[in-house]
């Protein structure tokens, strides 16, 4: 069974503080995605990495895939209130058109 | 264009009752996904349609579970006699088909069973 693990599971932090959301798996992905979810609303995509090693930057967040494609990571400089929100990774299982989503990281920006 | 529709948005229901959640999907796309979120966790994957394709059902947890999809439109998930620990948030999610392609999620259904 594939799974993926976040971690940390909650964060709090003032705003203007950097912060790394981990996302790990002991099971190969062909393609990872990051997601953004705020209450009430369902998950909306920020990114897809497809290659190990692939770094993708959009304005403040900067994700990463790992070599082996088992792990990913996003990178937050200078949190704002608005990045608060539920974040959730996931990974294309091999061979399905499934995605198997992590355990999701609660951030909160305080101001 | 109008994006992912769920509803009820909410529905409160007693233990033992059937529920019936609709999902209607972004125009054209030919995939669609019920996915379950417990207490703002993760999203555990319900069941797939593809086009004319049998649906993938290998993520519901038990056989009071069921959905169709009519017309390769509109797709309803049914839960009968439902139980406390069916309550959750019930997502619903359309793409263009391919697990690369960008999922959208509708604003999802919250389920109370008392």
């Amino acid at each position: 069974t594939q799974l993926l693990e976040q971690s940390p599971q909650f964060l709090s932090i003032q705003e203007g503080e950097n912060l790394t959301v981990y996302c790990n798996s002991s099971s190969v992905f062909s393609s990872l995605q990051w997601y953004r979810q705020e209450p009430g609303e369902g998950p909306v995509l920020l990114v897809t990495v497809v290659t190990g090693g692939e770094v993708k930057k959009l304005k403040r967040l900067t994700f990463q895939f790992g070599d082996a494609r088992k792990d990913s990571s996003l990178h937050i400089t200078a949190a704002q209130p608005g990045d608060t929100g539920l974040y959730l990774c996931a990974g294309a299982a091999n061979n399905t058109d499934k995605l198997i989503f992590g355990t999701g990281t609660r951030l909160q920006v305080f101001p | 264009g109008a994006g992912v529709s769920q509803s009820p948005s909410n529905k409160v229901t007693e233990k033992g009752k059937d529920v019936e959640l609709r999902c209607d999907p972004i125009s054209g796309h030919t995939a669609l996904y019920w996915y379950r979120q417990s207490l703002g966790q993760g999203l555990e994957f319900l069941i797939y349609f593809q086009g004319n394709s049998a649906p993938d059902k290998s993520g519901l947890p038990s056989d009071r579970f069921s959905a169709e999809r009519t017309g390769g439109s509109v797709s309803t998930l049914t839960i009968q006699r439902t139980q406390q620990e069916d309550s959750a948030v019930y997502l619903c999610a359309s793409s263009l088909g391919g697990v690369a392609e960008t999922q959208y999620f509708g604003p999802g259904t919250r389920l109370l069973v008392l």
